[in-house]
Formats: structure tokens, C-alpha cells, sequence
């Protein structure tokens, strides 16, 4: 069974830009949540998808939005890229409620 | 709101037993999870524990209490593969919304 798979591993953008993430969960798997990971603040809550529907958000500014597609296959966008948004970006699913299965993340560097 | 406090770093030795601990408080509570994520990886899964008690898996044992807020995970015989950070994490009211502590680096040292 494959895994969660995150898509660009790596990227560089600049002050200002937008980027869009990608994340393909495990095959049966209809939630997604995704997280920002930083050295100080450690996993931060974005949002969860599921069936398509956002059911739950983190303290984060409108900037970041995500969307969840019929295939259960996730984007998260960020826009107006500030140097702060530098940070490991992580996709998890789950059946249902239970344990988390992360992806390798993708890493984000705004210069 | 939701707040979960957990060391920073230990240090131990290889061989011996640590213990690892989590407190918490939540508005709303179904579950705790320990995570282990190894520098550069992605987190992988420990251990649930959604009832007070001890949950035993091999080397590792995670222990709850609900009435006290607090969990531990405990490691014995540790191995020099066990350096890594170990993050405790609630999941919340509904179980949909799962939220982390900043994690705890262990470093094994010879």
C-alpha cells in the first residue's frame, strides 16, 4: 500500500509569491490534514479535509487556504509568500479518526 | 484552547530507561498519540491511548491519565536509533482536529 505522497519535496520562492502544495493520501484514506512544521513552534494545525469538505481550521491568517478533491487528494496554497511562511509543510491522512500517516513533506524557503 | 507542554530535549544513556512527559489541557478530549520523527523524516506512530492506563508495545509503554492531564512514554533499553524527537499530540472534541506539543529531542549517547 503506498504511502502518503507530498509533492514538490523541496521549493524556493521570494517574498510576495504564492506556491501550492500537493498531497495524495494513503489509498482509502478520505481525511487530510495538513501542518506547518517549524524548529521553534514545532507542528502547527492548518486544516482537515474530508469528503471534500473542510472541517476543522488552525489559527492561521487567510493567506493559507487548502482544498480537498473527489479523489481525496489534497492542495494547500499559500499566498503573498512572507519570509515567516518558511517552514517543512506537512500532509497526513487518516481512516476516519484515527492515527495520523505523514508524508515526507515539502520544504518551503522564502528568501 | 488547547495547550500541551512537553521537555524540550533529555539526554540518556544506551541501555537505560527513560521517561518522557505530556500534559495537557483541552476543551475537548478523544485520544493521545506519541509520535516519533527522526531528523528530516516524516513523523511515524507509537502509540494511542484513549483510556487511563498503560498501553505496552515492545520497548516503548505510554501511560495516561485523564483525570491528571498526563501521559508519559516510556523507553527501555534504549538504542542509539531511538535519538529522535517524540511529540505528544490530543486529538480533540469530535476526533476530528489533532494537535501537537513542540515535541522532545532525546539524544542516546554511548
Amino acid at each position: 500500500k503506498a504511502g502518503v505522497t507530498q509533492t514538490p519535496r523541496y521549493l524556493i520562492k521570494t517574498r510576495g509569491q504564492q506556491v501550492t502544495l500537493s498531497c495524495s493520501p494513503i489509498s482509502g484514506h478520505r481525511s487530510v490534514s495538513w501542518y506547518q512544521q517549524t524548529p521553534g513552534q514545532g507542528l502547527q494545525f492548518l486544516f482537515e479535509y474530508f469528503s471534500e469538505t473542510q472541517r476543522n481550521k488552525g489559527n492561521f491568517p487567510g493567506r493559507f487556504s487548502g482544498r480537498q478533491f473527489s479523489n481525496s487528494r489534497s492542495e494547500m496554497n499559500v499566498s503573498t509568500l512572507e519570509l515567516g511562511d518558511s517552514a517543512l509543510y506537512l500532509c497526513a491522512s487518516r481512516f476516519d479518526t484515527g492515527e495520523l500517516f505523514f508524508g515526507e513533506g515539502s520544504r518551503l524557503t522564502v528568501l | 484552547g488547547q495547550n500541551i507542554d512537553q521537555p524540550t530535549e533529555m539526554t540518556a544513556t544506551e541501555g537505560a530507561i527513560v521517561q518522557i512527559n505530556c500534559t495537557y489541557q483541552t476543551s475537548g478530549f478523544n485520544g493521545l498519540f506519541w509520535y516519533q520523527q527522526h531528523a528530516g523524516e516524516a513523523p511515524t506512530f507509537l502509540s494511542y491511548n484513549v483510556l487511563d492506563g498503560l498501553e505496552e508495545k515492545g520497548r516503548f509503554s505510554s501511560f495516561l491519565s485523564r483525570s491528571k492531564g498526563y501521559s508519559y512514554l516510556l523507553l527501555k533499553e534504549l538504542q542509539m536509533k531511538d535519538s529522535a524527537s517524540y511529540l505528544c499530540a490530543v486529538k480533540g472534541a469530535g476526533g476530528f482536529k489533532t494537535i501537537f506539543g513542540a515535541g522532545t529531542r532525546l539524544f542516546v549517547k554511548a
